[in-house]
C-alpha cells in the first residue's frame, strides 16, 4: 500500500496563532513530499516541494516565512501556518513521492484550517 | 508554462453508461500521466497512472495515451452512483512535480 496521513484533519483557531499540520508516510520512505492548498471548488495549488533534509522549494507566490516547511525524515513532513488570519482559511493536502523516486504521488486526507 | 487542459463539464452519463474523460497537454516531454478522484470535501485518490502510449485497463477503469496528439483519457465501464466525483487529470516529466488540470465533474444519475 501507500498510506499517507495527516494530523490534525480539521482545526480551527484564532487569529493571529500558529497551526502546524504534520503529513506522515505510513508504510514507505518519501523521498519528496508536496504541499498544496485547495479553497472551495478550485482546484488544487501547489505551495510547496519538501525533500528531506533540505530546504523546502515554494511556488511563486508562496511566503516562506510564513508557511514553514520541515521535512525532519523520510516519513515526516510539517507545515506552519505562521501568524494565521482568516484568509488563510482553506483545505490543506499533502502528498507523498515513494523512495526510490518515482513520479507518482498519494495523497493525505487533508486538513480544514478554519481562521477565526 | 506546462498547462493541462480538461473540460470542467459537468459531464452526465446515466448509471451503467461508459463515461469518457479528456485531457490535452503542452509539455511534449512529459513522460507520466495520473487520473485521480475527489470527491466533494476529500482529497484526490489515484486511480490510475500510465507511462505507455496505449490502452491499459484496471477493473472498469480504462486509461488511454497517445503521446504524439499529447492526448489522455479516462473511461469508465458501467459507470456507478458512487463514480460521481471531479476526475483530475495530472502530468509529470521524469522527477518533477505534477501539473494538474483543472478536473472535470462527473454526474452518473440513477
Amino acid at each position: 500500500g501507500a498510506v499517507v496521513s495527516q494530523h490534525p484533519s480539521w482545526v480551527i483557531c484564532k487569529s493571529g496563532t500558529s497551526v502546524k499540520i504534520e503529513c506522515r508516510s505510513l508504510d514507505f520512505q518519501a523521498t519528496t513530499m508536496f504541499w498544496y492548498r485547495q479553497f472551495p471548488k478550485q482546484s488544487l495549488m501547489l505551495m510547496a516541494t519538501s525533500n528531506e533534509g533540505s530546504k523546502a522549494t515554494y511556488e511563486q507566490g508562496v511566503e516562506k516565512d510564513k508557511f514553514l516547511i520541515n521535512h525532519a525524515s523520510l516519513t515526516l513532513s510539517t507545515l506552519t501556518v505562521t501568524s494565521a488570519h482568516p484568509e488563510d482559511s482553506s483545505f490543506y493536502i499533502c502528498s507523498a513521492r515513494r523512495r526510490p523516486s518515482t513520479d507518482t504521488q498519494y495523497f493525505g486526507p487533508g486538513t480544514r484550517l478554519t481562521v477565526l | 508554462q506546462k498547462e493541462v487542459e480538461q473540460n470542467s463539464g459537468p459531464l452526465s452519463v446515466p448509471e451503467g453508461a461508459i463515461a469518457s474523460l479528456n485531457c490535452t497537454y503542452s509539455d511534449r516531454g512529459s513522460q507520466s500521466f495520473f487520473w485521480y478522484r475527489q470527491y466533494s470535501g476529500k482529497s484526490p485518490e489515484l486511480i490510475m497512472f500510465i507511462y505507455s502510449n496505449g490502452d491499459k485497463e484496471d477493473g472498469r477503469f480504462t486509461a488511454q495515451l497517445n503521446k504524439a496528439s499529447q492526448y489522455v483519457s479516462l473511461l469508465i465501464r458501467d459507470s456507478q452512483p458512487s463514480d460521481s466525483a471531479t476526475y483530475l487529470c495530472a502530468v509529470a516529466s521524469y522527477g518533477n512535480k505534477l501539473v494538474f488540470g483543472a478536473g472535470t465533474i462527473l454526474r452518473v444519475k440513477s
